[in-house]
Formats: C-alpha cells, sequence, structure tokens
C-alpha cells in the first residue's frame, strides 16, 4: 500500500525567512505532485516531478525529488504572507498507461505572519 | 465556463434523501476523478474513470454510486449517507498517456468542490 508523509503538518513562520516541507513515501512512484489548498477553495497545482534529482521552482518555491530516498521536498525562500496555505504532496502509482488516481499526504498547514 | 466546474458547492441531506453531484470539465481530458476530503483523514481517492470506463473503485460504500455519461461530465448519487460522510468531496480530470514523455502533461487539474453535511 502507498503512503504518504508529510511534515511538519503545522507550521508558522515569519515573513522574509526560508523553510522546508518535507515528503516521504513508500513505494515506488512514477510522479510527484505539488499541490496548494487556500481555506474554502481546491486545489491548485504547483508543480509535477518526474525523474530523479527533478528541481523546478516557481517564484519563492522550490520544490525537488530524490526517488531513490523517495523524498521531495518543497522549500520556502523569504517568505511572505500570501503564502498562507496549506501544502499537499501526492504521489500516483506504476506507470499503467492510463489514468492513476493520487496518493495525498495530510498536508501541510502554513502560516506566514508578518 | 473553463477548467472543471461542480455544482452544488453546497449540499445538506438527511439520511434518507437521495442526490447527486455533478462535475463537468472543459479541458478535453478523458480521465475523470472522485475525491473525499475530510476533516480527520487525508484527501481519499474514491474513484477513476479513464475513457468512461470506471477502472478504480477505492473500496468505496455502495452508497456511493458514480456515473460517467461522457467524458466531460461525471456524477456521485449518494443515497442513505451517514453524517460520516460529510465532507468536501472534490472532482479531479487529467489527459492520460501511455507514452513516457507526455507523463507531466497528466497533472490533475481540480474542481472547486460539493461541500456536504449529513443531518
Amino acid at each position: 500500500e502507498l503512503k504518504v508523509e508529510q511534515n511538519p503538518l503545522f507550521l508558522s513562520m515569519q515573513e522574509g525567512k526560508n523553510y522546508t516541507i518535507y515528503c516521504n513515501y513508500s513505494t515506488t512512484s512514477d510522479r510527484l505532485y505539488w499541490y496548494r489548498q487556500d481555506p474554502g477553495k481546491s486545489l491548485e497545482s504547483l508543480f509535477v516531478l518526474l525523474s530523479n534529482g527533478a528541481v523546478k521552482q516557481e517564484g519563492r518555491l522550490m520544490a525537488s525529488l530524490d526517488t531513490k530516498a523517495r523524498l521531495s521536498t518543497l522549500h520556502i525562500t523569504a517568505a511572505v504572507h500570501d503564502l498562507s496555505a496549506t501544502y499537499f504532496c501526492a504521489v500516483d502509482g506504476p506507470l499503467r498507461g492510463g489514468a492513476d488516481g493520487l496518493t495525498f499526504g495530510k498536508g501541510t498547514h502554513l502560516i506566514i505572519q508578518p | 465556463e473553463t477548467g472543471v466546474t461542480q455544482t452544488p458547492r453546497h449540499l445538506v441531506m438527511g439520511m434518507t434523501n437521495k442526490k447527486s453531484l455533478k462535475c463537468e470539465q472543459h479541458l478535453g481530458h478523458n480521465a475523470m476523478y472522485w475525491y473525499k476530503q475530510s476533516a480527520k483523514k487525508p484527501l481519499e481517492l474514491m474513484f477513476v474513470y479513464n475513457f468512461k470506463e470506471q477502472t478504480e473503485n477505492n473500496s468505496v460504500p455502495s452508497r456511493f454510486s458514480p456515473e460517467c455519461p461522457n467524458s466531460s461530465h461525471l456524477f456521485l448519487h449518494l443515497h442513505t449517507l451517514q453524517p460520516e460522510d460529510s465532507a468536501l468531496y472534490l472532482c479531479a480530470s487529467s489527459q492520460p498517456s501511455r507514452d513516457r514523455a507526455w507523463r507531466a502533461q497528466e497533472t490533475q487539474y481540480f474542481g472547486p468542490g460539493t461541500r456536504l453535511l449529513v443531518l
């Protein structure tokens, strides 16, 4: 059974600081996703990581993937209040040539204070 | 309308009621999904449809009945639900590919969700 663990689950930080969210998964997966969810809203896709060593950056967010360690990180640089949200990582199963449901972590609730 | 839409956005129902949730995607995708998000558990996959065929049922109780009449529409029919079924129900869609080179395009796009309360 595929399991996804995120930590921390709650994070309160000050603007301007850097921090990292970690995502571990239990079995081989072809893809790893990071999503953002604002309160009362749906999930917004941030990154999809496909291969070992993949790194993607968008603004103050950078995601990386180590498939050997089954670990992904989401790094926040010089945090700003607008980044306050819940961040989810998710993985899917081996390539089956079709649609794969995602297994999600519990999410990291991030609060960035002025 | 663009993206993935869901109706209704909010629903309150009694345990003896029958209701349906609707999802429509305007992205030209061929795969659609139902997920459940409750306060006490991580986001859980419920059903997967690929080219209108159900390819995954994640041990969902029979009081939830999905229907996919075409690649753009997905329904979730609800009957005799329990209070613990109260949750946010999210629909998603993606464009699956057998070609590994295109797998980055298979991101799942989520709708706004239906917040369900069962009394």
